[in-house]
């Protein structure tokens, strides 16, 4: 079963507008991770957010947290054409020993910005 | 770009052959991974690897097998391909917390 699940599956929006996707999860976790993919390639690394921290941004990416609702949210501010790409979170689970790194994947948002 | 590189990157094969597919990388890390990717239902793990000789299995691991004889490589091997099996494949490996994905293999099984 996905740990993660995603919200909404699809997002259509024009250039310089905010783009907000939602994801859920349900186990504890010790980090939590959104990747990006462009269509026909592999994943792409955005950002990490630990357990214990609330928000974190990297460039035009901002990223929250909030385990008590087990709930993270990917924000991309002045979004343009070229951030045209399905977004997917990932989770670490801090249940049950070693994870040795397995990430758990959401269904994605596609994101869609005009120009 | 952390050295990772599939093959094939794309495969045509009938139900019941044997496949096997290749991820190689370039850097030495431990851990190495092979998802699946369908529409709707994300990356799904298949089985993963912590050093050579060390594998164990992920979500989606029936029908699959992996080996890793070096550090380098990481095979994947579907014993006796089923149409279910028609996917893209993705190869990763791990470092910083981060993983690192190879461009995929797509595989049709008719």
């Amino acid at each position: 079963s996905q740990q993660g699940e995603e919200d909404p599956q699809a997002l259509s929006i024009q250039e310089g507008e905010n783009a907000t996707m939602n994801c859920s999860y349900k186990t504890s976790i010790n980090n939590l991770q959104w990747y990006r993919q462009n269509s026909g390639r592999g994943l792409v690394h955005l950002i990490l957010i630990r357990s214990n921290e609330r928000e974190k941004h990297s460039g035009r990416l901002r990223v929250t947290l909030d385990t008590s609702k087990k709930s993270s949210s990917l924000l991309i501010t002045a979004s343009r054409a070229a951030d045209t790409a399905s977004y997917f979170c990932a989770t670490v689970s801090n249940a049950g020993g070693t994870s040795y790194g397995k990430l758990t994947f959401g269904q994605g948002t596609i994101l869609t910005v005009h120009p | 770009d952390a050295g990772i590189t599939q093959s094939p990157r794309h495969k045509v094969t009938e139900t019941g052959t044997p496949v096997t597919l290749r991820c190689h990388q370039t850097e030495n890390h431990r851990y190495m991974y092979w998802y699946r990717q369908d529409p709707g239902h994300g990356l799904r793990l298949i089985h993963y690897s912590y050093g050579v000789k060390d594998t164990d299995k992920g979500e989606v691991s029936d029908g699959y097998s992996v080996s890793r004889s070096k550090t380098e490589d990481f095979l994947l091997t579907l014993e006796s391909a089923t149409s279910s099996q028609t996917s893209v494949y993705f190869c990763a490996i791990s470092a910083q917390n981060e993983q690192f994905f190879g461009p995929g293999t797509r595989l049709t099984v008719l």
